[in-house]
């Protein structure tokens, strides 16, 4: 397969456990974000989006927060599964401006 | 099927040859984007089109070319001059004119330079 991210920083979980990934975005201006799953060899795939006048959304096993003070995005993945496997991204966007992507956080889930 | 198609999935180019990815959506999403992504960073953006004959510059946009002569084709041509071409390419579409403009992306062309 193809890697994406050679020196992605890493989180190891057993199936089963939930997973937490975090992202620190840059400005403060952004009222947008989104989080991203890439698998080995293919393009990101959309997972959940969050506007700034919310603080969580929720998805099928997936839970975005937004902390706007401490500019902190995180993604929790409910009873994490072998084909949650990949580097999971964020990306912001402030007004019409463009959007931002962060580097990511590969996911390792084990059985 | 609703999505973005690229192809071809791998290229091989020589050096001094140009080469050209193909990107179609079916999406009716006004604007498209072309990424260049590298192991350990995060997705630059190449040259994005908001609308059909209209297309403008990214962050990494020298030794590349692109043309938006339809609204469902995007194509992306990697010249002689890219210095360091190899890298996995991916493109992407959103409906711009509202400030959520989620982007989605096609499957990715790895292009190796022999």
């Amino acid at each position: 397969g193809e890697s994406v991210g050679l020196h992605l920083p890493t989180l190891s979980v057993q199936e089963g456990d939930n997973s937490i990934i975090n992202c620190a975005y840059s400005n403060s201006a952004s009222d947008y974000f989104i989080w991203y799953k890439q698998e080995s060899g293919k393009g990101p795939q959309f997972i959940i989006d969050i506007r700034s006048n919310m603080d969580k959304r929720q998805g099928q096993r997936v839970t975005v927060l937004l902390n706007k003070t401490v500019k902190h995005l995180s993604l929790q993945i409910a009873a994490t599964q072998p084909g949650d496997s990949a580097v999971y991204f964020c990306a912001e966007k402030a007004g019409f401006q463009k959007l931002v992507f962060g580097t990511g956080t590969r996911l390792l889930v084990s059985p | 099927d609703g999505g973005i198609t690229q192809s071809p999935k791998y290229l091989f180019r020589k050096e001094g040859q140009n080469v050209t990815l193909s990107c179609e959506q079916n999406l009716n999403h006004d604007a498209m984007y072309w990424y260049r992504q590298d192991p350990g960073q995060g997705l630059r953006l190449i040259y994005y089109s908001q609308i059909v004959n209209d297309f403008q510059k990214g962050d990494i946009a020298e030794g590349y070319s692109v043309s938006r002569e339809k609204k469902e084709s995007f194509p992306l041509t990697v010249t002689s001059a890219q210095k360091n071409p190899t890298a996995f390419y991916l493109c992407a579409s959103s409906n711009p004119g509202t400030s959520t403009d989620t982007q989605y992306f096609g499957p990715g062309t790895r292009l190796t330079v022999l």
